[in-house]
């Protein structure tokens, strides 16, 4: 099992509609969640990052987390043509790096087309 | 977000040769910084993680002696992959992180690499 999965895609939304990205991951330990927007031939850029059970919004964007069910999503309001993209949801790892920073481990990302 | 530039964007080297691909951190110093590698239509893959001062931690299955890391001060990290060979044309990615009670990583532009 894969430890932060995501449904590949593609997903086509009409412009203007709500579009929902979901994200599942192994470990219960797992405390930090991220979202991650990366187009084509560029490289990820942070949508948000969640870290407490509940919605968190941001403009068109919230970041929702299920600690009891592992599972985050993310929903785009008023999706745009220019909301598509691949998404990556990235989710802490167990594994400390010898540094100060934790690594994140990432999912295969959900490749969202918004039709105008 | 923070801020994070990558050297050369873009290099086309003929097999054998080797190349430096430079990260860094403009606007914090980053104790901590991740390479990435990204092949076409796949999702991230972590390489290694650069700590300054100290030896890169890498993945299993990452050649150390191949992709040669140096992390000489806070706000840079250097990969050069060694004798390049056409299996390794990819997307190199890194990432910075600006301390241990923040994980949020911010990722450099990304070199495209292509060996003949």
């Amino acid at each position: 099992q894969k430890e932060v999965e995501q449904n590949s895609g593609p997903l086509s939304v009409p412009e203007g509609a709500i579009a929902s990205l979901n994200c599942t991951y192994s470990d219960r330990g797992s405390q930090s969640f991220f979202w991650y927007r990366q187009y084509s031939g560029k490289s990820p850029e942070l949508i948000m990052f969640i870290y407490s059970n509940g919605d968190k919004e941001d403009g068109r964007f919230t970041a929702q987390l299920n600690k009891a069910s592992q599972y985050v999503s993310l929903l785009i309001r008023d999706s745009q043509p220019s909301d598509s993209a691949t998404y990556l949801c990235a989710v802490n790892a167990l594994r400390i790096s010898s540094g100060s920073a934790r690594q994140l481990t990432f999912g295969s990302g959900t490749q969202l087309t918004v039709l105008p | 977000g923070a801020v994070v530039s990558q050297h050369p964007s873009r290099v086309i080297c003929k097999s054998g040769t080797s190349v430096k691909i430079e990260c860094r951190s403009l606007d914090f110093q980053a104790t901590t910084m991740f390479w990435y590698r990204q092949f076409p239509k796949q999702s991230l893959m972590l390489m290694a993680t650069s700590n300054e001062g100290s030896k890169a931690t890498y993945e299993q299955g990452v050649e150390k002696d191949k992709f040669l890391i140096n992390h000489a001060s806070l706000t840079l990290s250097t990969l050069t992959v060694t004798s390049a060979h056409p299996e390794d044309s990819s997307f190199y990615i890194c990432s910075t992180s600006p301390g241990s009670l923040q994980e949020t990583q911010y990722f450099g532009p990304g070199t495209r690499l292509l060996v003949l």
